[in-house]
């Protein structure tokens, strides 16, 4: 399968842990994001890289969310002190630079 | 800055009957447009995309989208409509680092 991958597909977690989701990309991929979708919504922008530099965050992106591409390769997001409205389903997505992006199934995460 | 308007937030159709769900956009120069599909619980499937070029595109499914500048709308568009076509429909605009989506359309088929 070469498409995008998402691990893990659901994730469940008390108030106040952290959490963190990994994307593995098309592997020919320069770019890739991360959105979040929350019910009844569109995708939202989070944060992009190319290669291993991050080049955008959205406002989205409190201090409690860290993402990383160390190596220009997969990529995680991690939610420090998760709290209930941090639950939504988290996207991935990859693209050789500006074209077209392709989708992971993405991350569900409840927090209860 | 840019957007994505779709105005109908679910629709229910007939299969067989012929389906379009619009999109409208506004976005400060060309605009690159494109469909995804969602099914539940998983991720976007990309239908189809509009660049440049021939204003009517085609996609997968046997959907297709046609781009019309003049009314800033991009609406997609089966002629015949399948039980499996139920899905979250949404329309995005831009690229990059900075593609806007819709709140997307859900559709139902009704047998």
């Amino acid at each position: 399968d070469t498409g995008v991958s998402q691990n893990p597909r659901h994730k469940i977690t008390k108030r106040g842990q952290n959490v963190t989701f990994r994307c593995d990309p098309i592997s020919e991929h320069n770019r890739l994001y991360w959105y979040r979708q929350t019910l009844g919504q569109g995708p939202e922008f989070l944060t992009y890289f190319q290669n291993e530099a991050q080049l955008e965050k959205s406002r989205l992106l409190s201090d409690r969310f860290s993402a990383e591409r160390p190596k220009g390769s997969f990529s995680t997001l991690e939610i420090q002190r998760t709290e209930q409205g941090d639950s939504a389903m988290y996207l991935c997505a990859s693209s050789f630079f500006g074209e077209t992006q392709y989708f992971g199934p993405g991350t569900r995460l409840l927090v209860l | 800055a840019q957007s994505v308007t779709q105005p109908d937030i679910h629709i229910t159709v007939s299969e067989g009957a012929s389906l379009e769900l619009r999109c409208n956009y506004s976005y400060g120069a060309t605009p690159y447009l494109f469909w995804y599909v969602q099914s539940p619980g998983q991720g976007l499937q990309l239908l189809l995309k509009y660049f440049s070029g021939d204003t009517l595109v085609q996609g997968i499914k046997g959907f297709e989208a046609e781009f019309k500048r003049s009314q800033s709308s991009f609406n997609l568009r089966k002629p015949s409509v399948h039980w499996s076509d139920a899905a979250e429909y949404f329309c995005a605009v831009g690229g990059g680092n900075d593609m806007r989506f819709g709140a997307g359309t859900r559709l139902t088929v009704k047998p």
